[in-house]
């Protein structure tokens, strides 16, 4: 079946340094997926972060960036230097606009430390 | 500017009662409607989705059961709880082909 997969957590990093959190996706039965990050604040709800449609584009938000790779089928999210209001969980998700299905990874706690 | 509330922010309930919970939007036309859940360390599962009044798909069964009575309007029930019930549901929606989902702010559902 449709299943992504992403770093596991917590992520501990601190202020200014680099971020990645590792996304694959495996789209059994879905041709064109669409590809989502999405991020939980604390005591916020969960909301879209970034989102990439097309094969070879990236998507920026926040100073986060993500590029949707159909030859690895990964969708990385990528931050230069992170703040420590970046702490937050954030979940990688793949969609399909034929089956209505949204499926997302297990979530990566992060955590940026001042 | 539309809006997703849901119903009720947080249930404490006992294993064998039933559940209502709810969710309304506001402020678009005919969206498509979904139910996730969170049990507690775990993943988002979708459980239904709804592209039309009176029309639910399920995606997991976990013996619960929505339903749609109104355009803006997605209900999520059962007669009977279990204990594995006990999590974080959401209510989201989307328009058009790129899925992005827009969320609730969820319930909290403890079964005791």
């Amino acid at each position: 079946g449709d299943s992504v997969t992403q770093t596991e957590g917590p992520v501990t990093v601190s202020e200014s340094e680099s971020l990645i959190i590792n996304c694959t996706y495996s789209a059994t039965s879905i041709a064109y997926p669409n590809l989502f990050w999405y991020v939980r604040y604390p005591g916020e709800g969960l909301q879209l972060l970034l989102k990439v449609i097309t094969a070879g584009q990236k998507g920026s938000s926040r100073g986060f960036e993500a590029t949707y790779n159909k030859e690895t089928t990964s969708f990385h999210l990528q931050k230069a230097s992170v703040q420590e209001s970046d702490s937050a969980v954030y979940y990688c998700a793949l969609g399909s606009s034929n089956t209505n299905k949204v499926v997302f990874g297990t979530g990566t706690r992060l955590q940026v430390l001042p | 500017a539309q809006t997703i509330h849901q119903w009720p922010v947080a249930e404490i309930k006992a294993v064998g009662s039933p559940l209502s919970l709810g969710c309304t939007i506001k402020g678009k036309s005919s969206p498509n409607l979904y139910w996730y859940w969170q049990a507690t360390g775990g993943t988002l599962q979708q459980l239904f989705y709804s592209i039309t009044v009176g029309q639910v798909e399920s995606v997991v069964q976990l013996n619960l059961s929505a339903s749609r009575p109104k355009d803006d309007q997605f209900i999520l029930s059962t007669e009977k709880l279990l204990l594995s019930h006990s999590g974080f549901y959401l209510c989201a929606w989307s328009l058009g082909v790129e899925n992005t989902l827009y969320f609730g702010a969820g319930t909290r559902l403890s079964v005791l």
